[in-house]
């Protein structure tokens, strides 16, 4: 099975960094997403990882270390539509790339 | 714009009244998964079709049922909704391969009364 723990709510501010840290154990990993989620509307892609490292991608950046089963998504200059939930998600190699969530992280950016 | 669709957005029936969730792609993605996500909740995995092939998560209850009668659309039957399915129900898509996302239909969100 999977287990994916993700802090429950974070809050920062506009302009700040901000790090989002999701652990998981999971039989055959094979990929770990990062998904965005407003209120109300359908997660929509980040970023993906599948070596150890770090993926840049403008604002936002995602680490892995398969060994430690630890991942985190970095955002930068946070703006305040960025306040939204983050869902962490890992595929195992066992079906078709189906995908298993953490809750999220609800992340509020303040003034 | 290829996307992912799903009607109604927006779903009210009845306590054990049959009720019916649609979603169609335009992405011709093989695989279509039905997500149940209730508030503050993470979106749990239902089943998946791969092309034709059926596939049920082991705790995925009786009451929930899918076709696909082709690749474009999949449609989510719950059978006799009860008041603990009141969820939103998100459809996506994917290719089969590594790194291949998934997309996300806007969901449906189903009030049980």
């Amino acid at each position: 099975g999977q287990n994916i723990d993700q802090p429950t709510e974070m809050t920062a501010t506009e302009g700040a960094i901000v790090q989002i840290n999701c652990t998981y154990q999971t039989s055959g990993f094979n990929g770990l997403f990062w998904y965005q989620q407003h209120a109300g509307e359908a997660p929509t892609f980040l970023s993906y990882n599948v070596l150890d490292g770090l993926e840049e991608k403008g604002r936002f950046s995602s680490f892995l270390s398969r060994s430690k089963g630890y991942s985190y998504l970095l955002l930068k200059e946070l703006q305040m539509k960025d306040s939204a939930s983050y869902l962490c998600a890992v595929r195992n190699k066992t079906g078709a790339n189906n995908l298993f969530f953490g809750t999220g992280t609800r992340l509020t950016v303040i003034p | 714009d290829a996307m992912v669709i799903q009607n109604p957005r927006y779903q009210v029936t009845q306590f054990g009244k049959p009720v019916t969730l649609s979603c169609s792609q335009t992405l011709n993605h093989n695989v279509m998964y039905w997500y149940q996500q209730k508030s503050s909740q993470a979106p749990k995995l239902l089943f998946h079709y791969y092309d034709k092939d059926f596939n049920n998560e082991a705790d995925t209850p009786d009451n929930f049922q899918s076709r696909r009668p082709n690749t474009s659309f999949c449609f989510l039957d719950i059978r006799s909704p009860g008041l603990g399915d009141a969820a939103m129900y998100l459809c996506a898509t994917s290719r089969d391969g590594p790194g291949e996302t998934g997309f996300f239909g806007p969901g449906t969100r189903l009030t049980v009364l």
